[in-house]
């Protein structure tokens, strides 16, 4: 069984670009879950899509948005880049049903934003 | 207030020797899971062993053991004849809610623990 597959790995934009990062779950998977690393701020939770839709959200701006398609891949957009944004996100795939015990990350997207 | 708490910014073992990572966590919920990830340089988070409120026993994955003390809140990792490559950045997480089918995931600062030969 395939793994959760993240691209780009690694990325490089300037202030005020817009980043569109892709997330393929295990398959079978139905929720895709984002999170930011930085080392300030440690891991925090972006959002949750499950079938589609946004099922949870965590405290970040607007600029940063998802979306997840009929086959559970997701993709998260962060527009007018800022150089705090710069950070390792990564994304989570689960069954997304109650009782689930396994959440499996991927490898990550590493964002530079100079 | 923080939900997960871990104490030890970083940690030192020998080789073969055992280490425990602690833990500690707060929420009002009944039904809650708590997870220890491992994160290596390369930064991928490795999965390594899940415990659920409602479990009785102690979770236990190969040389991984987490040691879960309810009343206290605590969800203590033990790494068993620690290895070189167990060195990496060791994550607590928690996930609240069981029934609701919600993956959100707070995560603690993490543990570096270095192993040395």
């Amino acid at each position: 069984k395939a793994g959760v597959t993240q691209t780009p790995r690694y990325l490089i934009k300037t202030r005020g670009q817009q980043v569109t990062l892709s997330c393929s779950p295990i398959s079978g998977h139905r929720s895709v879950s984002w999170y930011q690393q930085t080392p300030g701020q440690g891991l925090q939770f972006l959002f949750e899509y499950f079938s589609e839709t946004q099922r949870n959200k965590g405290n970040f701006p607007g600029r940063f948005s998802g979306r997840q398609f009929s086959n559970s891949r997701s993709e998260m957009n962060v527009s007018t880049l800022e150089l705090g944004d710069s950070a390792l996100y990564l994304c989570a795939s689960s069954s997304g049903l109650a009782g689930e015990n396994e959440q499996f990350f991927g490898p990550g997207t590493r964002l530079t934003v100079l | 207030a923080q939900k997960i708490t871990q104490t030890q910014p970083g940690m030192f073992v020998q080789e073969k020797e055992a280490v425990t990572l602690d833990c500690t966590y707060d929420t009002s919920d009944p039904s809650y899971g708590l997870f220890w990830y491992k994160q290596p340089s390369s930064g991928e988070m490795i999965f390594l062993i899940y415990q659920g409120s409602y479990d009785q026993q102690n979770a236990t994955e190969g040389r991984y053991s987490l040691n879960f003390q309810k009343a206290r809140k605590s969800a203590n990792l033990v790494i068993s004849a620690s290895q070189l490559g167990d060195s990496a950045m060791y994550f607590c997480a928690m996930r609240e809610g069981r029934g609701s089918g919600y993956s959100t995931l707070t995560f603690g600062k993490g543990t570096m623990l270095l192993v040395s030969p």
